[in-house]
């Protein structure tokens, strides 16, 4: 199975600052990575597919970047609705897709 | 718009088994491949299984595998995950979400959108 590990587990920004994420896979997974940002009691909402492309209706401070093994997702100027749970995910392997185990966002 | 609906969530004794159901509107349901992703309290996501578009193939996290089967029946737009011999370690919020693949290209895959959950807890 593709493990993925994501960093940091946790951080704290202000507004207007930007922000970067990382999530790492055990092996190549190309561009076969999605984000997802999860806010308390709500399904997760996707952000970024295939890497780097951004979902429509998702503002253009997101954006997404990387391949291979070592992807991120990056705010451009955190805005104070950011707050919550981002996950990545791997669609490589057809057979068992999976989540890493998220970062969660205080805004300060 | 598209929606999905999960339903069938409740309280369970270990050992025991539980249907959740997904209901979907407004895409063509027999087009899509479908997923559930559980969430234990306090916890991060974790993927359960797959059914592809014309239900002949699944797959399944090994932490179901034997336990959980997922099903479709396109006249009623409806996915079903029946789960047997459900244990603690099962209780979580289940959703249910849509996969989007490319129309052309490289298919990539995606999920969208998620319904809102439903709620398993199993406790004796």
């Amino acid at each position: 199975d593709i493990q993925m590990t994501q960093s940091p587990s946790s951080l704290s920004a202000s507004v207007g600052d930007r922000v970067t994420f990382t999530c790492r896979t055990s092996q190549s997974v190309y561009g076969f990575l999605n984000w997802y940002q999860q806010k308390p009691g709500k399904a997760p909402k996707l952000l970024i597919y295939a890497a780097s492309r951004l979902q429509s209706g998702v503002p253009s401070r997101f954006s997404g970047g990387g391949s291979e093994t070592d992807f991120t997702l990056t705010i451009s100027s955190l805005q104070s609705e950011d707050s919550g749970t981002y996950y990545c995910q791997q669609t490589y392997n057809t057979f068992y897709h999976t989540f890493g185990q998220g970062t969660k966002l205080e805004i300060k | 718009q598209v929606q999905l609906v999960e339903s069938g969530g409740g309280v369970v004794q270990p050992g025991r088994s539980l249907t959740l159901s997904c209901a979907a509107s407004g895409f063509t349901f027999s087009d899509y491949g479908m997923h559930w992703v559980r969430q234990a309290p306090g916890m991060g996501l974790e993927w359960v299984a797959l059914i592809w578009n014309d239900g002949t193939t699944t797959y399944y996290a090994d932490s179901v595998k034997g336990r959980f089967t997922l099903s479709r029946d396109d006249s009623k737009n409806t996915v079903y995950l029946q789960m047997n011999s459900l244990w603690d370690e099962d209780t979580a919020i289940y959703y249910c979400a849509r996969e989007v693949v490319p129309p052309a290209g490289i298919e990539y895959k995606w999920l969208d959108p998620w319904g809102q959950g439903t709620l398993v807890t199993v406790s004796s």
